[in-house]
């Protein structure tokens, strides 16, 4: 079956850096998907990657294994604003996204 | 990115009446997408929405209790048929750009209760 694993919740400080890991199994895959949910907002779009190795996109920044099934999600010099929810989703063999639970981020000051 | 707005933002329904939510791009999408999220859980897929034809479905949807209409390439509407407090839910409409598999982008939700 097609699977995507996300720790629940994870609690963080303001100024520190924190890993997000994403676990995966899928029929085919086509790219890995990280998102933002701001608790009553809807999902926004944060990184894609489907080529092995880490994009960096300012202080977030998103990594592949594709051999591993392994993804994760790097925040750095958290902000309060960071709290929210992020989801992990896999693009499968038939560009379906098959999506996480997500993983709540608390961060303390 | 397109823009997508949706209508209602909420509702608090009767058992057995039935809701039909909007939701509009402003500007076109190939694809169209209908989600419901429970709170503190994942996205369920409903369905796709295809433009001048029925949706797609996925498992334990079906048309007659979730009507999707795509008349254009800029909108579509969700219908929650019957509804019982079963169907309490966020239900949220995403689009996508292109052929090719790129980023979908979602409207604001819909967040519907039922009595």
């Amino acid at each position: 079956g097609q699977n995507i694993d996300q720790p629940t919740e994870m609690t963080a400080t303001e100024g520190a850096i924190v890993q997000i890991n994403c676990t995966y199994q899928t029929s085919g895959f086509n790219g890995l998907f990280w998102y933002q949910q701001h608790a009553g907002e809807a999902p926004t779009f944060l990184s894609y990657n489907v080529l092995d190795g880490l994009e960096e996109k300012g202080r977030f920044s998103s990594f592949l294994s594709r051999s591993k099934g392994y993804s994760y999600l790097l925040l750095k010099e958290l902000q309060m604003k960071d709290s929210a929810s992020y989801l992990c989703a896999a693009c499968d063999s038939n560009y379906q996204l098959i999506w996480g639970a997500g993983t709540k981020l608390i961060i303390k000051p | 990115s397109a823009v997508i707005s949706q209508k209602p933002s909420r509702d608090i329904c009767q058992r057995g009446t039935s809701l039909t939510i909007q939701c509009q791009v402003d500007s076109q999408v190939t694809m169209m997408f209908w989600y419901r999220q429970q709170p503190g859980q994942s996205l369920t897929l409903i369905a796709t929405a295809n433009q001048g034809s029925e949706a797609t479905y996925e498992s334990g949807f079906v048309i007659d209790k979730f009507p999707i209409s795509r008349p254009n390439l800029t909108f579509s509407t969700l219908t929650v048929s019957n509804m019982s407090p079963e169907d309490s839910s966020i239900y949220l409409c995403s689009g996508q750009q292109g052929d090719s598999y790129n980023e979908q982008f979602f409207g604001p939700g819909t967040r519907l209760t039922v009595l």
